[in-house]
């Protein structure tokens, strides 16, 4: 079954505590991202993968680190988490870009991250 | 830039009612991708559909249409006869091909009452 792959699903930490959220993922996709949903402001992207070794800034990448050491893994970390970052995170992976699949080629989700800092 | 806008917070309608959720898009690309997902109390997105910008044709699954319209530059999504399991919040996202991100709007609170 083609699926992205979280864990935790919860976390409750304090500040400054380091933490690392991982993702992998099943369909050889080259392509990884990070989001995070905060109420009112829907998903923002935080940083993204286009192949193993190859990150790059989203939107909000302030206060986070990504590698991709492995193409199905593109784990999250938080070097000093902080209040500010308490949110639902959501690791995403597809095709190379959505111009290349199929018709209805989407974004596969993990099932998301609840992160709360203390 | 590319930017996303979902107008309408919540919406509460009545079981069987039709629903429609407003989106529309702003981007210079002339090659983009519409989606949508829902994402139910549980809290996982769920992929509805995608439409390339190069496709105008108007889908329908079941009790779900969307309605793609490059002049108004909206991409809206009706439910018809609604029922209590469509309550979620669903997000319109935008991806450009010169980009690598989805762009979501701020998505619309669904509530099917019965």
């Amino acid at each position: 079954e083609a699926q992205v792959t979280q864990n935790p699903r919860y976390l409750i930490t304090v500040t400054g505590k380091k933490l690392t959220v991982t993702c992998s993922q099943n369909m050889n996709h080259e392509y990884m991202s990070w989001y995070r949903q905060d109420p009112g402001l829907g998903l923002r992207q935080i940083y993204y993968s286009m192949n193993v070794e190859v990150t790059d800034k989203g939107d909000v990448p302030e206060g986070y680190k990504v590698s991709r050491k492995e193409k199905r893994n593109f784990p999250l970390i938080l070097e000093s988490p902080s209040p500010n970052q308490t949110s639902l995170y959501f690791c995403a992976s597809s095709l190379r870009d959505f111009g290349r699949g199929l018709r209805n080629t989407e974004a596969f989700f993990g099932q998301g991250t609840r992160l709360t800092v203390v | 830039a590319q930017k996303v806008t979902q107008a309408q917070t919540e919406i509460s309608v009545v079981e069987k009612e039709d629903v429609t959720l407003d989106c529309v898009y702003e981007t210079r690309d002339t090659t983009y991708y519409l989606f949508w997902y829902k994402q139910p109390p549980s809290g996982e997105l769920v992929f509805l559909i995608r439409r390339n910008s190069f496709d105008e044709q108007n889908e329908i699954s079941g009790r779900y249409s969307w309605n793609f319209q490059k002049s108004t530059s909206s991409f809206n999504f009706t439910i018809t006869a609604s029922q209590v399991v469509d309550s979620a919040v669903y997000f319109c996202a935008l991806s450009v091909n010169s980009g690598y991100a989805l762009n979501f709007g701020k998505g619309t609170s669904l509530l099917v009452t019965p």
